[in-house]
């Protein structure tokens, strides 16, 4: 299975409700980045987190990161349907800067 | 100031053309990174620049691909022969480099092979 893996693969649910998406990796990380992109579009960057923090916020946006456990969790509070997109999580492993990708998980928020 | 810039936007090829992917950095970024989307799947890593070097190819197909990033202009991506099986989005993102440096994605280029 791939360094980066998002679970679950779709979500849907009614605007606001809370949304927890969860990444799971398997190699050390230097730090955990999430990343949204909308039908067809580019990847805008959300948040990053360290391998030495433990949870961070960003607007209605939390973040996790348990290094024990190699995974990481996204909440978006308070869902509208403008977040409705496809979200990544990308790991920067220790020894490389180069981005490892999970396949995403595509969320829609139901008016 | 600009975000990363890709072109074209979408691109056609017919079999054995060669296809151009263009890249230009947010100002002040050294650092090119490039990926490939398939629909419905995540980004993969093909290739990591700065300046005139290759970092990691780690990334790239052995054959037909090619990229660069010359001291002037954008980075360029370049598949010789395009097959069918290179339809996809690539994606390019740029970062000032360094493991807790953010990469900014560029809106991709579409290309489709017929």
């Amino acid at each position: 299975s791939q360094q980066g893996e998002e679970d679950p693969q779709a979500l849907s649910i009614q605007e606001g409700e809370n949304a927890t998406m969860n990444c799971s990796y398997k190699t050390s990380i230097n730090n955990l980045q999430w990343y949204r992109q909308n039908s067809g579009r580019g990847l805008v960057h959300l948040i990053l987190i360290r391998s030495n923090e433990r949870e961070k916020h960003s607007g209605r946006l939390r973040v996790t990161l348990d290094t024990s456990k190699k995974s990481s969790s996204l909440l978006i509070t308070a869902s509208r349907a403008a977040d409705t997109a496809s979200y990544f999580c990308a790991t920067v492993v220790t020894y490389g800067q180069n981005f490892v990708f999970g396949p995403g998980t595509r969320l829609s928020v139901l008016p | 100031n600009a975000g990363v810039m890709q072109n074209p936007r979408h691109l056609v090829r017919r079999r054995g053309q060669e296809a151009r992917l263009r890249c230009s950095p947010m100002k002040g970024h050294s650092h090119v990174y490039w990926y490939r989307q398939l629909p419905e799947e995540g980004l993969k890593f093909m290739v990591y620049l700065q300046k005139e070097n290759i970092i990691d190819e780690s990334g790239m197909p052995k054959e037909r691909f090619s990229a660069e990033f010359p001291k002037e202009g954008p980075s360029i991506l370049r598949i010789q022969q395009v097959v069918r099986g290179d339809s996809a989005a690539y994606f390019c993102a740029s970062s000032r480099g360094g493991p807790d440096q953010t990469q900014y994605f560029g809106p991709g280029t579409r290309l489709l092979v017929l």
